[in-house]
């Protein structure tokens, strides 16, 4: 079993629509879980961060975390053509310069 | 934001040859540096841990002779792939850690390495 799963995809929604993107964990010691968007041939670029479990809201973007449940989730509000990029969900413990373990990323494609 | 950069953005290079990647904190200093190698439609999978001055740690199944890291300076590691072979071929991506929260890793915008 896989430290991290997240499902691939692709997911295609259209413009406007709300999406969901989760992730589950099996390593109860994540303290610090990480939404990453990457556009295709570049570097992951932070787009949220929670520490423990609890919602966290930016702009479009709402990232919540269940440790109860081992679930994590970015929800995408009035998703636009420019959210199209793979997103990747990662989690590290509790130290600095801790290595952070990825999902898969998911890929998403928001159309006209 | 902190900026993280990276060179060359693209490499082709002949089997057998070497080639060196650099990894560059351009606006803060770097106390831990990771290399992640990334193939089409996967994750990132760490290759490496290095700080500054020390030697590098390498993950399980990543050889150290053949992907040598040096992290020279706070601000600038080294990734050299010796006699690359064309299995080599794959986006490095370097991210690097201001030491200040667990999450605060920022990435650079990756290295494309093809090997004929």
């Amino acid at each position: 079993q896989k430290e991290v799963e997240q499902d691939p995809g692709p997911l295609s929604v259209p413009e406007g629509a709300i999406v969901s993107l989760n992730c589950t964990y099996s390593n109860s010691a994540f303290q610090y879980f990480m939404w990453y968007r990457q556009y295709s041939r570049k570097g992951p670029e932070l787009l949220m961060y929670t520490y423990s479990s609890g919602n966290k809201e930016d702009g479009r973007f709402t990232a919540q975390v269940d440790k109860s449940s081992k679930y994590i989730s970015l929800f995408i509000r009035d998703s636009q053509p420019s959210d199209s990029a793979t997103y990747l969900c990662a989690m590290t413990g509790t130290g600095t310069a801790s290595k952070l373990t990825f999902g898969t990323g998911t890929r998403l494609q928001v159309t006209l | 934001g902190a900026v993280v950069s990276q060179h060359p953005s693209r490499v082709i290079c002949k089997s057998g040859t070497s080639v060196k990647i650099e990894c560059r904190s351009l606006d803060f200093q770097a106390t831990t540096m990771f290399w992640y190698r990334q193939f089409p439609k996967k994750s990132l999978m760490l290759m490496a841990t290095s700080n500054e001055g020390s030697k590098a740690t390498y993950e399980q199944g990543v050889e150290k002779d053949k992907f040598l890291i040096n992290h020279a300076s706070l601000t600038l590691s080294t990734l050299t792939v010796t006699s690359a072979h064309p299995e080599d071929s794959s986006f490095y991506i370097c991210s690097a850690d201001s030491g200040r929260t667990p999450f605060e890793q920022y990435f650079g915008p990756g290295t494309r390495l093809t090997v004929t």
